[in-house]
């Protein structure tokens, strides 16, 4: 079945440090959804991102489907402590009535 | 605006106990969903709904029951609880899959002893 790879698994970085979380599928995605969920709480959703090559923002998130809307990546600019959490993508299934997730990105902030 | 609710937050049951887990959203939703999260291995479906009165399999539906009587409400039901069924467990809605998100209710950490 269709899957959804997420890289890298954790990622520990001093306050103000940027991250990257990237999203990789093997087949050609209609659009990517990213979600938040801090330690303890739920995901709640980010962004979707539905056109070849599109980029959006949010304040110091920036978010990129690639050309080929085989990928993905979240960019954190200057990490703060109210960015940990765990940073997960997710894709159509292709059937239109669920979604694949990918494992997450567990992002970790020293002060 | 309550958007998913979900109860009980918190649940111990004993091994061969069942219980049920409910949802229940005000947004109007057509999609319900449950999922069951556990330490890396993020969000694993086991059960959806498109709409009311239908349900389907999801990735993990085996030792679980769900019904969707109502539109607004979503349940879940552990027949026999087993030990590998200790998780958090979620509930999520949505109007629709490939261009809508989903919204989530803050979970029910239930331990199977």
């Amino acid at each position: 079945g269709q899957q959804v790879m997420q890289i890298p698994q954790y990622q520990h970085v001093q306050e103000g440090e940027d991250f990257t979380t990237y999203c990789n599928s093997s087949t050609t995605l209609s659009n990517i959804q990213w979600y938040k969920q801090r330690p303890g709480g739920h995901p709640v959703f980010l962004i979707q991102l539905v056109k070849s090559g599109e980029v959006k923002k949010q304040k110091r998130l920036t978010f990129q489907f690639g050309e080929a809307k085989k990928n993905s990546s979240l960019h954190i600019t200057a990490t703060q402590t109210t960015d940990v959490g765990t940073y997960f993508c997710a894709v159509n299934a292709g059937n239109n009535r669920k979604l694949i997730w990918g494992l997450g990105t567990s992002l970790a902030v020293n002060p | 605006n309550a958007g998913v609710t979900q109860t009980p937050k918190f649940r111990v049951l004993k091994t061969g106990q069942s219980m049920t887990l409910l949802c229940a959203q005000d947004m109007n939703h057509e999609y319900m969903y449950w999922y069951r999260q556990d330490p890396g291995m993020g969000l694993r479906l086991i059960h959806y709904s498109v709409g009311e009165g239908t349900t389907a399999k999801g990735e993990v539906p085996d030792g679980y029951n769900v019904s969707r009587l109502k539109k607004q409400n979503f349940l879940l039901g552990l027949e026999s609880a087993a030990p590998s069924q200790t998780s958090v467990y979620f509930c999520a809605s949505s109007y629709g899959v490939s261009d809508q998100p989903q919204h989530f209710g803050d979970g029910t950490r239930l331990s199977i002893l």
